[in-house]
This record gives structure tokens, C-alpha cells and sequence, in this order.
């Protein structure tokens, strides 16, 4: 079973800001993260998949790096409407499962 | 672009069964590309996989869930359910239907609905 870790856990920051978060898996997942933002009282949405590939419409201050167990998602200059929630991701082959880190706020400092 | 609906009771009582039902509209739930996906998340607190379906019945809970859950899927409604029973104060979260691509490239959760309220309460 692969378990993520996310740090920080709340990382407070101004409009403007760069933003860094990170994911660390506990076994090597090659290139297999995904990366989701979650706003209150919403479904949380794609943003990044295959630790690097921008989802569909997703802006490109939004990127992701990383590979085996270390990943990093960016955001280069923080809009208002990027305080969220964020949540990686990576695969698990068999079963079939859908395994979350468990999230790094970005909040407004 | 497919869009995910759920339905059900926002409140159940305790030891009873919690019913869900997601409805698929823009998309069919017989692709073979794809598992229907249910995931939950308690108030403030992080997301959680509940179960996969396929298009044919098969099925992959949560090994926590497994002895209490059932999932299913309804080609001809297009639409796929969630039967949790016995119930109790730590099964309320709010509850999203998902879809996950059925290859293992397509590991990644690319449309939710927008998630219901489950309350257990008596």
C-alpha cells in the first residue's frame, strides 16, 4: 500500500506569491501523481496528472514536478481564487484503488 | 464532457443504511474505459475511496468499508448506487461520485460530482 505525505500542512501566503507544495510517496510511483485543488463546499478538481501534464483548462501558473517518490506542485504567482485545498494522488496498479495525501492548505496570510 | 449527479437521503439514522445513487448524464456508464468511483469526506477532513465499480458489476471497496458496502451499476438507468449499512456518527461526510479511467494510465479522478451531505443522526 502506497501511503502519501504532504507538507506543509498550511502554507500561508499573499496574492502574488509563489507557492510550493509538496508530496512524498512512500515507495517509488515512477511518474504516477495527480494533483487536485478543493475549494470550500466544492468536488475537488484536476489540475495536474503524470506529475507534470496540466489537466484541460488549467492555467499555466500551475505546474508539477517530480518523480519516483518526491513531487512538487507550483504555483508561480498566487490569484485570489487559488486558496484552496490542495490534494495529491499516485496509482495504485491493483487494486484499483484511489489513495489521497492528506492535503496542504494555502491560505491567506 | 460527462457530468455526475448524486441523489439520496441527506440524513440517516444510526445502525441503518445509507443509499446513494449517481446519475451519469453526457457520457455512458457501459464504457469500458472507465470505474465509477464513490469517495467520501467528513466534515474538515480529508478525502477518502470508498469503492470502484465497473460497467459490468465487478467491484473494489475500501478493505475498512468492505464488510458493510455495496455498490452496483444500472446500464439501462445509466446510473451506479451505494449501500452502506449499520451506520453510525463517523459514516457522515459529504459523499462524492466520481469517475477513474479504467487503465492504468488513466489512474486519476477526472470528473466528481458535486457531492451530498450524509448526515447520521437520530
Amino acid at each position: 500500500e502506497i501511503v502519501l505525505t504532504q507538507s506543509p500542512a498550511t502554507l500561508s501566503l499573499s496574492p502574488g506569491d509563489r507557492a510550493t507544495l509538496s508530496c512524498r510517496a512512500s515507495q517509488s510511483v515512477h511518474s504516477y501523481v495527480a494533483w487536485y485543488q478543493q475549494k470550500p463546499g466544492q468536488a475537488p478538481r484536476l489540475l495536474v496528472f503524470d506529475a507534470s501534464n496540466r489537466a484541460t483548462g488549467i492555467p499555466a501558473r500551475f505546474s508539477g514536478s517530480g518523480s519516483g517518490t518526491d513531487f512538487t506542485l507550483t504555483i508561480s504567482s498566487l490569484e485570489p481564487e487559488d486558496f484552496a485545498i490542495y490534494y495529491c494522488q499516485a496509482r495504485s496498479n491493483w487494486p484499483p484503488e484511489i489513495t489521497f495525501g492528506p492535503g496542504t492548505k494555502v491560505d491567506l496570510k | 464532457q460527462v457530468h455526475l449527479q448524486e441523489s439520496g437521503p441527506g440524513l440517516v439514522k444510526p445502525s441503518e443504511t445509507l443509499s446513494l445513487t449517481c446519475l451519469v448524464s453526457g457520457g455512458s456508464i457501459s464504457s469500458s474505459r472507465d470505474y465509477w468511483a464513490w469517495i467520501r469526506q467528513p466534515p474538515g477532513k480529508g478525502l477518502e475511496w470508498i469503492g470502484n465499480v465497473y460497467y459490468n458489476g465487478g467491484t473494489y471497496y475500501n478493505a475498512s468499508l468492505m464488510s458493510r458496502l455495496t455498490m452496483s451499476v444500472d446500464t439501462a438507468g445509466n446510473h451506479f448506487s451505494l449501500r452502506l449499512s449499520s451506520v453510525t456518527a463517523a459514516d457522515t461526510a459529504v459523499y462524492f461520485c466520481a469517475r477513474r479511467g479504467y487503465s492504468s494510465s488513466r489512474y486519476y479522478v477526472d470528473s466528481w460530482g458535486q457531492g451530498t451531505l450524509v448526515t447520521v443522526a437520530s
